[in-house]
């Protein structure tokens, strides 16, 4: 069975300072993961994908993430925080599944509160 | 330009009545899903389809009921019997490939009043 664990549910950083948010995931077979952010009432967006390519995988808006097979993490980074970040995150593990459908299972969020 | 499009972006309703949630979309993609958020909750698994004419029950799939007669359309009925159905509902799709990412409507808020 696939899980994926986000380790804290909210996060609260300054502006220009580092972000980190924390993702373990559980798999039986090498997966596909995903980190998606959603803005208050809106629909979420693709940030980055890990499809068993590079490990360090960079996306939209000086967000990358890191594949670690031996920890089992997916942890979402960007250098320098920016107030138009503040939303909430959501991590995504898809695997096979049966009959090769591989549904989504997500995290339970991250809250990320970005102050001046 | 292609997309995932639900509507409506609000809707109430009165309670003991049906109402039913558009989802459409022009992406090509072979799989669609229901998604129920809930403050706090993230997001639980209400019913998705694999293929036209065909759907399997999520998580949460009671009180709900879907339809796939067109690849593009995935309407999601909200029927009396749901108890608590005040939430935000979310469609998304994307192919069956498991390598690829899901595109996601713009949400629709349904309160009962």
């Amino acid at each position: 069975a696939q899980s994926v664990t986000q380790l804290d549910s909210h996060v609260s950083v300054s502006e220009g300072t580092p972000v980190l948010l924390r993702c373990n995931y559980s798999s039986s077979y090498s997966p596909s993961l995903f980190w998606y952010v959603q803005h208050p009432n809106k629909g979420l967006q693709l940030l980055l994908k890990y499809t068993s390519a590079a490990t360090l995988v960079k996306g939209i808006n000086g967000f990358e993430a890191e594949f670690k097979k031996s920890e089992t993490s997916f942890h979402l980074t960007k250098p320098s925080a920016h107030m138009s970040d503040a939303a909430e995150y959501f991590c995504v593990v898809r695997g096979p599944g049966s009959s090769n459908t591989g549904k989504l299972i997500f995290g339970q969020g991250t809250t990320l509160q970005v102050k001046p | 330009d292609g997309g995932i499009t639900q509507s409506p972006k609000y809707l109430f309703r009165k309670e003991g009545q049906n109402v039913t949630l558009s989802c459409e979309q022009n992406l090509n993609h072979d799989a669609m899903y229901w998604y129920r958020q809930d403050p706090g909750q993230g997001l639980r698994l209400i019913y998705y389809s694999q293929i036209v004419n065909d759907f399997q029950k999520g998580d949460i799939a009671e009180g709900y009921s879907v339809s796939r007669e067109k690849k593009e359309s995935f309407p999601l009925t909200v029927t009396s019997a749901q108890k608590n159905p005040t939430a935000f509902y979310l469609c998304a799709s994307n192919y069956r490939s498991p390598n690829t990412e899901a595109f996601f409507g713009q949400g629709t808020r349904l309160t009962v009043v």
